[in-house]
C-alpha cells in the first residue's frame, strides 16, 4: 500500500477553472504538507497541517486553500487557476513537525494551459 | 529564518567515480539535516538523517554525509557512484524542536555516465 497517495496524478486544465488534488496517509502521521515544485525543481512548503490544524502558511495565493477533513487527509483546492500554476505538487506527511522524517507522495503534474 | 545553498546545480560523473556534493544552511541553533534523492519522474525519498551524536551519518544505497558544524555544513559522499543514482538530491534543514518547516535547497543533478 502506497504510504502517501495523491491523486490525481497528471491534471490538464485550461487558465480560469478551479480544481483540486486530494491526499490521503496512511502512516498514522499527525502532520501533513503540500509542497510546489516549479520547473526548475524547486522545492517550496506551502502548507502544514498538524492535527487538521493549520500549522503553516506560507506566502500563496488565496486562490490556494488546503482542506483537512482528518489527521489522515489534506486536500488542496485551487481556484482561478493561472499559467504559473503549472508545477508538480508534492502531498507529504510525518510523524510531527519537530524534524522528523518527511514522507512525500508520488506528486501531481498540473498543466494550466 | 533558515536556508539552505547547493552551490553544485549540475554534476556530471562517469560509473565508479566518487562523489560529493555541497551543502551550507544558514542558522544559529540547532538543526535537523536531510538528505533526499528524487529518481528521474518519482517522488522524493529520504537518503539519510542527522539529527545529533555521531556527525558522520550512513544512509542507503552507500551514501554518508558528515555535519561540520563550524562550516554550516552537510555534504554528501560516495565512493563509487552507479548508473542507477542518476538523480536529483536536495539537502533540507529544519530548526530542532516545534513546529518548524522543513527547508529544501534547490538541488542537484547527478548524471553518472556509463
Amino acid at each position: 500500500d502506497t504510504a502517501v497517495s495523491q491523486t490525481p496524478k497528471y491534471l490538464v486544465t485550461q487558465m480560469g477553472n478551479d480544481k483540486s488534488i486530494k491526499c490521503e496517509q496512511n502512516l498514522g502521521h499527525d502532520t501533513m504538507y503540500w509542497y510546489k515544485q516549479d520547473s526548475k525543481k524547486f522545492l517550496k512548503i506551502m502548507f502544514s497541517y498538524n492535527n487538521k490544524e493549520l500549522i503553516i502558511n506560507e506566502t500563496v495565493p488565496n486562490r490556494f486553500s488546503p482542506k483537512s477533513p482528518d489527521k489522515a487527509h489534506l486536500n488542496l483546492h485551487i481556484n482561478s487557476l493561472e499559467l504559473g500554476d503549472s508545477a508538480v505538487y508534492f502531498c507529504a506527511s510525518s510523524q510531527d513537525s519537530g524534524g522528523n522524517t518527511i514522507y512525500f507522495g508520488e506528486g501531481s503534474w498540473l498543466t494550466v494551459v | 529564518a533558515q536556508s539552505v545553498s547547493q552551490h553544485n546545480h549540475h554534476v556530471i560523473l562517469s560509473e565508479a567515480a566518487s562523489l560529493e556534493l555541497g551543502c551550507n544552511y544558514s542558522y544559529g541553533g540547532t538543526v535537523n539535516l536531510f538528505w533526499y534523492v528524487q529518481y528521474p519522474g518519482q517522488h522524493l525519498q529520504l537518503l539519510l538523517k542527522y539529527f545529533s551524536g555521531d556527525p558522520l551519518v550512513k544512509g542507503i544505497k552507500g551514501f554518508e554525509a558528515e555535519f561540520i558544524k563550524s562550516k554550516f555544513s552537510f555534504n554528501l559522499r560516495k565512493p563509487s557512484v552507479q548508473w542507477s543514482d542518476t538523480a536529483e538530491y536536495f539537502c533540507a534543514v529544519n530548526e530542532a524542536g516545534g513546529y518548524q518547516k522543513v527547508t529544501f535547497g534547490t538541488g542537484t543533478k547527478l548524471q553518472v555516465i556509463p
